[in-house]
């Protein structure tokens, strides 16, 4: 089986400009949540959906924003890109409501310049 | 406020050289603790979940212990491919299901 995949793994923008990141999770996950990690730090959490719904959100702007699809997968939007934007950006899928394990995907590094 | 703290930062192993690593926690309500290991320019890589105070947990040469503050990782007779950052992450009751907060990591670096 296929573990999470995201696309596209690079990146390059310019600021202001907006990004759409995307998550396949695990064949019969529900559960994708995004985070955001900068060199040398741990993952931030940006957002989980479970069954199409937001159901939980970190302390990011509004300019990101994320929705789950029919078939589970899923997008990350930013607009108005900023330098401090740049990172990694991980996509985790779980198979149930729960805080049993997540799988991560390999990320997207994002380059604003 | 919670708080995930890993130590040391960064640790240099010979071959062979068991040492442990440390994930102190204080949070309101613990969920579950998982330990990842990250590659350079990877996703963390699941390793394991422990739920209560004096569950461990093992595979190959690591084994993972946590008590009611602290998650230890020990790493036995460690070979080169075990150089990575391992990471703890926490789940909190009070917290969406899908949120993980992470330390910032150990880089485990085992030279032959």
């Amino acid at each position: 089986d296929a573990g999470v995949t995201q696309s596209p793994t690079h990146l390059i923008k310019t600021r202001g400009q907006h990004v759409t990141l995307r998550c396949s999770p695990i064949s019969g996950h529900k559960s994708v949540s995004w985070y955001q990690q900068v060199l040398g730090q741990g993952p931030q959490f940006i957002f989980q959906y479970y069954e199409k719904e937001e159901r939980g959100r970190g302390n990011f702007p509004d300019r990101f924003s994320a929705r789950q699809f029919p078939n589970y997968s899923s997008e990350l939007n930013v607009n108005a890109l900023l330098l401090g934007d740049s990172a990694l950006y991980l996509c985790a899928s779980s198979g149930r409501q729960g805080n049993t394990e997540a799988f991560f995907g390999q990320g997207t590094r994002l380059t604003v310049v | 406020e919670d708080q995930v703290t890993q130590s040391p930062e960064a640790l240099r192993l010979q071959e062979g050289e068991s040492s442990s690593l440390n994930c102190s926690y204080t949070v309101s309500g613990l969920r579950g603790l998982f330990w990842y290991r990250q590659d350079p320019g990877k996703g963390p890589e699941f390793l394991f979940t422990l739920y209560s105070a004096g569950e461990e947990k093992e595979k190959e040469r690591l084994k993972a212990t946590l008590t009611k503050k602290e998650s230890f990782l020990h790493i036995t007779a460690p070979k080169p491919e075990d150089s990575a950052t391992y990471l703890c992450a926490v789940g909190v009751k009070r917290d969406s299901w899908g949120k993980l907060q992470f330390g910032a990591g150990t880089q485990v670096v085992v030279t032959p």
